[in-house]
This record gives C-alpha cells, structure tokens and sequence, in this order.
C-alpha cells in the first residue's frame, strides 16, 4: 500500500520565519503535487513536479523533488499570515493516474 | 472556464438513510475521481472513472456506496444506507490529460 507522510502535522510560525514542510512517500513516482486548502474550502492546486530535481517557487512557497530519496519540500520563506492554511502533497504513482494524499500540515503562521 | 460543479453543497441525514451527490465536471476533461475526505485527514479516492468507465474503485465500500456516470460527463455518488463513519467531505475532481486535478467545492455530510 502506498504510503504519504507529511511532516510536521501541525506548524506554529512567526512572521517573517522561514520553515520546510517535508512529503515522503513510498513508492516510485515522477509526479508529486502540492495543494493548499483553506478552512472550509477546496483544494487549491499550489505546484506539479514531474522530473528528479524540479524545483518551483510561487511568491514565499518554494517545492522541490528529490525522486531517488522519494522526498518532496515545501519552503516557505519570510511567512505572512495570509499563507496560514493545510498544505497537502499528493503523488501519483509511476503507473497509474490515482492520486495518494498525504495526511496534511496545518499550517499557522502569527504576528 | 467554469470550475467543477458539485451539489449540495450540505447535507444532514440521518444515519441509516440515503442521499446522493451530484458533480459535474470541467467541459472535456475525460476523468472524473470522488474523494473522500474526512476531518483532519487528506482525501482518499473512492472512485476514478475515464468517461463513463469505472477505471478504479478498489477504495469504494460498495456494500453502500456506488457511482455512475450516465454519458461521461455528469456523476452521481450515493450512499445508501449512511453510517456515522460516513461524515466528512465529498469532493469531486476532474481530469483532462491525468496529469494535473481540479476540485470542486466538496458536499459536506454530517450524519447523525
């Protein structure tokens, strides 16, 4: 069975910190995805690595894939309040279009 | 481009009784997948169908759940009779190469 582990479960940062959020999984697979949800809300497509080694940044998120580690991040840089919210990874795996979701970090970020 | 559609968007029921959920997806995206989602956990796939064929379903409870969708386009997703365990919620995606997923807003099920 195909395993997402997400960690931290629960982040408590300041403004203006940096902090990584780690997605390890067990599986081979190219493809990794990164999803914000707000409270009450839908999932909101952040990222999509799809090769060893991609990196993408969007404003203060930054995700990177390490494929033979089985290791995805998501940093995040100078934390504003406005980033408070759950971060899923998801990865789809080498076969197969389903998509296996990580447990989530709520993330909280305060003045 | 319209989003995913989903419907109801709540739902109260009592445990033992039905109800059924409706989406409708992004025009031309062939796959359709059902998530559930229940509090503080990530979603996890019911059902994935490429147009109206069931591609997977090996997560679905089909003692009570099931899902069709009639001409590849719609689906509906039911749940007859529901539990207690079945709170949570229901989100719709769609897909048009498999390669990246859009949501829709979710139904939320709360069942007493």
């Amino acid at each position: 069975e195909l395993k997402v582990e997400q960690n931290p479960l629960f982040l408590s940062m300041q403004e203006e910190k940096n902090y990584t959020i780690y997605c390890n999984y067990s599986t081979t697979s190219d493809r990794l995805y990164w999803y914000r949800q707000d409270p009450g809300k839908s999932l909101e497509s952040l990222f999509v690595l799809l090769s060893n080694g991609a990196v993408k940044q969007e404003g203060r998120l930054m995700a990177s894939l390490d494929t033979k580690a089985r290791l995805s991040t998501l940093h995040i840089t100078a934390a504003v309040h406005d980033l408070s919210a759950t971060y899923f990874c998801a990865v789809a795996p080498s076969t197969g279009n389903q998509f296996y979701f990580g447990t989530g970090t709520s993330l909280t970020v305060i003045p | 481009e319209a989003g995913v559609a989903q419907s109801p968007r709540y739902k109260i029921i009592e445990k033992r009784q039905s109800v059924a959920f409706w989406c409708n997806p992004i025009s031309g995206h062939a796959t359709l997948y059902w998530y559930q989602q229940i509090l503080g956990q990530g979603p996890k796939l019911l059902i994935q169908f490429q147009n109206n064929g069931v591609v997977d379903d090996s997560q679905l409870p089909k003692d009570r759940f099931s899902a069709e969708r009639l001409k590849g386009v719609d689906s509906t997703l039911k749940i007859q009779p529901a539990k207690l365990e079945d709170s949570a919620v229901y989100l719709c995606a769609s897909s048009r190469t498999g390669y990246e997923q859009y949501f829709g807003p979710g139904t939320r099920l709360t069942v007493t």
